[in-house]
Parts: C-alpha cells; sequence; structure tokens
C-alpha cells in the first residue's frame, strides 16, 4: 500500500540559508500534519491542512510557512535558519472522506534537517 | 488543555521480562483518541494502537497489551517477555480536534532498553 513520502530524507544546510521540505499524502488522503521533533524531545505539531486551507496552527515560527497544493501535496517553506530548527520534521497525512478513521494519522519517514 | 504525561524517561529491563510503560492525559473532551507510537533508532514513527475514549476494553496484540482506563485518565502498555528488538522510544499520544484538525498532543517519550 501507498504511504506517506517526504523529501528529502536528509537536508544540511547552513544559518541563514531556506530550506522547503514536501510531503506527498497517501492517495485520497486530503489532510496533511506537519510535526518538529526535535533531539531528545516529542514531535511538536506545527501546522495542518485540509482540502487546501489551513485547518490548525501550532507553534510554528514566523520564518515558516507551508501550504497545501491542488494535487494535496505539501510543502513546508523554512528561512532564516537557525541552528535550533535542527531536527526531524514528520509529515502525516488522514482522511475524513476515504473510508478510515479520521483520528488516525499516517506517518512519513521524516526529513532530518541539519543546519550548520 | 490537552497534556500527556510519561513520567518514565527511561526503563531499563532483561530480555524476557515484562516491563509496563506509564500514559496519563488530560482532556476536556469527551471523544478522543489515544495512541501509542514507538520510534526505533532509524527514527521512523510506527503506529502501534488507537483507542477510542467509548472503549475500554484492553487490548493484546502477540507480547502487547494495553489498558485503558479512563477512572483515572490512564492508557498503559506492557510488553511481555521483552526482546531486545523491543529497545526504542515509545511515545503515548492524545487527539485534539479543532474544526476538520485531528493534531497528536504527545507526551515526552519513555526510552526502553532491553539488554541481552
Amino acid at each position: 500500500a501507498a504511504g506517506v513520502i517526504q523529501s528529502p530524507r536528509h537536508l544540511i544546510k547552513e544559518k541563514r540559508e531556506t530550506a522547503t521540505l514536501k510531503c506527498y499524502p497517501i492517495p485520497r488522503h486530503d489532510t496533511v500534519y506537519w510535526y518538529q521533533q526535535g533531539p531528545g524531545q516529542d514531535p511538536q505539531f506545527l501546522i495542518s491542512f485540509y482540502e487546501k486551507m489551513q485547518s490548525d496552527k501550532g507553534s510554528i515560527p514566523d520564518r515558516f510557512s507551508a501550504q497545501q497544493f491542488s494535487d494535496y501535496h505539501s510543502e513546508l517553506n523554512m528561512s532564516s535558519l537557525e541552528l535550533g530548527d535542527s531536527a526531524l520534521y514528520f509529515c502525516a497525512s488522514s482522511s475524513i472522506t476515504a473510508g478510515t478513521s479520521i483520528y488516525e494519522q499516517y506517518f512519513g519517514p521524516g526529513t532530518r534537517l541539519t543546519v550548520t | 488543555a490537552q497534556k500527556v504525561t510519561q513520567a518514565q524517561t527511561e526503563i531499563s529491563v532483561v530480555e524476557k521480562e515484562d516491563v509496563t510503560l506509564d500514559c496519563v492525559y488530560e482532556t476536556r473532551d469527551t471523544t478522543y483518541y489515544l495512541f501509542w507510537y514507538k520510534q526505533p533508532p532509524s527514527g521512523e514513527l510506527v503506529f502501534l494502537i488507537r483507542r477510542n475514549s467509548f472503549d475500554e476494553q484492553n487490548e493484546i496484540s502477540g507480547r502487547y497489551s494495553w489498558n485503558f482506563q479512563k477512572s483515572t485518565s490512564s492508557f498503559n502498555f506492557t510488553i511481555t517477555a521483552s526482546q531486545v528488538v523491543d529497545s526504542a522510544v515509545y511515545f503515548c499520544a492524545l487527539s485534539e480536534e479543532k474544526d476538520s484538525s485531528y493534531k497528536l498532543i504527545f507526551g515526552s517519550g519513555t526510552r526502553l532498553l532491553v539488554r541481552p
């Protein structure tokens, strides 16, 4: 079965650079969630989208922005990167209409971002 | 506010021992879901179980079992006859609904080390 795809899997950037993370949800899933997991931390919710509209927002820095496109894939854009942005970024998808539980989120493998 | 507490930061056991990971949650919602995820050293989040607030039946899956008690707001996870491959960080999570978003609130995780 198709899973959530995240690209790239690893990314190394320097301070003040920009990074773009991509997430391709499971086909027919209409909701995307982004989480950030710092070293030794639990995953923290950043932002979510339902049907291409932002549905909820967590502690996402103003330097970060995200959107969901017409094909339901999502991109997380991070500018003016800081050392503290080094983390594992997870994308998860779910669906209200695909017959699966709306509460169940399917996680991608994550993108490991290292800022030097 | 929603909150998940995993008081055990790290647990170390010898192979074949039974081990219980504790999870206590706080929520004002009457309908909610609880989850357990496993995060092995490779970093991906592996879904283990989802339990809704109306179903207090305990569940067993192989060596894994879960005890959900609404009266004490607890959702504990027991591994029977632990194996070295069970070594990982385990997260308990609670879903929080807002509009069409069902973000997950994670506990801080319990690192389980199973020694041969």
